[in-house]
Order: structure tokens, then C-alpha cells, then sequence
């Protein structure tokens, strides 16, 4: 299984809204990522997680919070956005943080913030 | 940190070659890649190169790196529409994120 899968494929919310964004992979992979990518821009990082731990925040808004319950796990709960945070938001994954290992992404979640 | 730039746009007619080009600032990064995205999809890694290389061939893709000027192209021979897409040259060092470009539109034409 060499796939990284995000839940849900679309997501519209209303600026009160408390939702969750879920991601999995079952690769054994111990780094796991949040990128957000607005259309015709490149992916930013977010956040990392190394063996389940916070490793970077690229001073994200704290309306974004994520968890990672398990290494197989990566959640973004997401509460009182912003409509400029509307985006397409990536999870990726691989074997160790670091530039050597190759980040395996899934397809993204299409938020909408109304 | 990483400042890496692409052209935004590139047409070519099936069957003829691809050259994307890239430049970047940070001379110690270790690893540079091209990712592909393809509409409403996540980034896949299609080859990466160790700063130490010159050159790499994988079957279609030809990645070139002058280190000297610090510029970095993927060739991609016999260009075919499902080549049509997004590319993102990218690169790191360490444990530095994956800085990524702006993005190179390959646009197909049958």
C-alpha cells in the first residue's frame, strides 16, 4: 500500500464551523505533513510531524490545530476560519522527516470557506 | 531559506521534447526534485538529484543540474497529452523543507 488517502475530497464551511480534515497512510512512514496550495501557487508547508510529534509550525494561525493520534494518522481541525483560507489543503507523508526521503501525497482536501 | 524559480508556462506539440527550467538560490541544498500535479490532484514525485550529480535518466525524463549557475531542467522526451500538467521543481537539505517553485504549466497540443 504505497497511498496516501484524505477524507473528505470536498469540504464547504461557514466561518463558525468547527470540521476536521483526516489523513492516512499505512506505509510505516514516521513523517507526516500539512500543506495548504492556493490555485496557481506552489504547495506551503504547514506543519510536520516526526514519530507522532510536532516538529515544525511555519507560524500557522492557531485556527488550524493538528493532531497526530497515531503514526498512521494526521488530523487538521480547522475552527473559525477565515475566507481566504479557502485551499486546497495536502497531507503527505514519508519513511523520516528530512529532504532524503521521498513525501508521498495524497490528493488533497478542496476546502471552502463561505 | 530556498528561493526557487520557474517559467510559469510551456506548449509543445506531442511527440516533440520538454525542457522545464528552474533556478535556485540556496547552494546547499542536497536534493532537488520535479513533482507532477495533474488537475485536482495531490504532487507525485517523478525523480529527484543529488547535488553532487550532474546528470540523471529515467526512461522518458532527463534531469540536468549545473551547479555553477545553480539551474536545474527535466527534459522529457516524446512528449505525450497525458504529460499535460503542473511541474514543480523543488528542493532541500537536511531536515530544511521541501522548498518548492511556482510551478511550470506543460500544455500538450496533439
Amino acid at each position: 500500500d504505497t497511498e496516501v488517502t484524505q477524507t473528505p475530497k470536498h469540504l464547504v464551511m461557514g466561518m463558525t464551523n468547527k470540521k476536521s480534515l483526516k489523513c492516512e497512510q499505512h506505509m510505516g512512514h514516521r513523517a507526516m505533513y500539512w500543506y495548504k496550495q492556493k490555485a496557481k501557487k506552489p504547495p506551503e508547508l504547514m506543519f510536520v510531524y516526526s514519530y507522532e510529534k510536532l516538529s515544525i509550525n511555519e507560524s500557522v494561525p492557531s485556527r488550524f490545530s493538528p493532531e497526530c493520534p497515531n503514526s498512521s494518522l494526521l488530523n487538521l481541525h480547522l475552527h473559525a476560519l477565515q475566507p481566504e483560507d479557502s485551499a486546497l489543503y495536502l497531507c503527505a507523508s514519508s519513511l523520516r522527516q528530512g529532504s532524503g526521503d521521498e513525501q508521498f501525497f495524497g490528493p488533497g482536501t478542496r476546502l471552502t470557506v463561505l | 531559506g530556498e528561493d526557487v524559480e520557474q517559467s510559469l508556462f510551456l506548449s509543445v506539440r506531442e511527440g516533440d521534447s520538454s525542457v522545464i527550467n528552474c533556478t535556485y538560490t540556496d547552494s546547499s541544498s542536497t536534493y532537488l526534485y520535479w513533482y507532477k500535479q495533474e488537475p485536482g490532484a495531490g504532487l507525485q514525485l517523478l525523480t529527484y538529484i543529488f547535488s553532487n550529480m550532474d546528470m540523471k535518466q529515467d526512461q522518458r525524463l532527463t534531469v540536468l543540474l549545473n551547479k555553477k549557475d545553480k539551474h536545474l531542467s527535466l527534459r522529457i522526451a516524446d512528449t505525450q497529452t497525458g504529460d499535460s500538467a503542473i511541474y514543480f521543481c523543488a528542493g532541500g537539505a537536511g531536515y530544511q523543507k521541501v522548498t518548492f517553485g511556482i510551478g511550470t504549466k506543460l500544455q500538450v497540443i496533439p
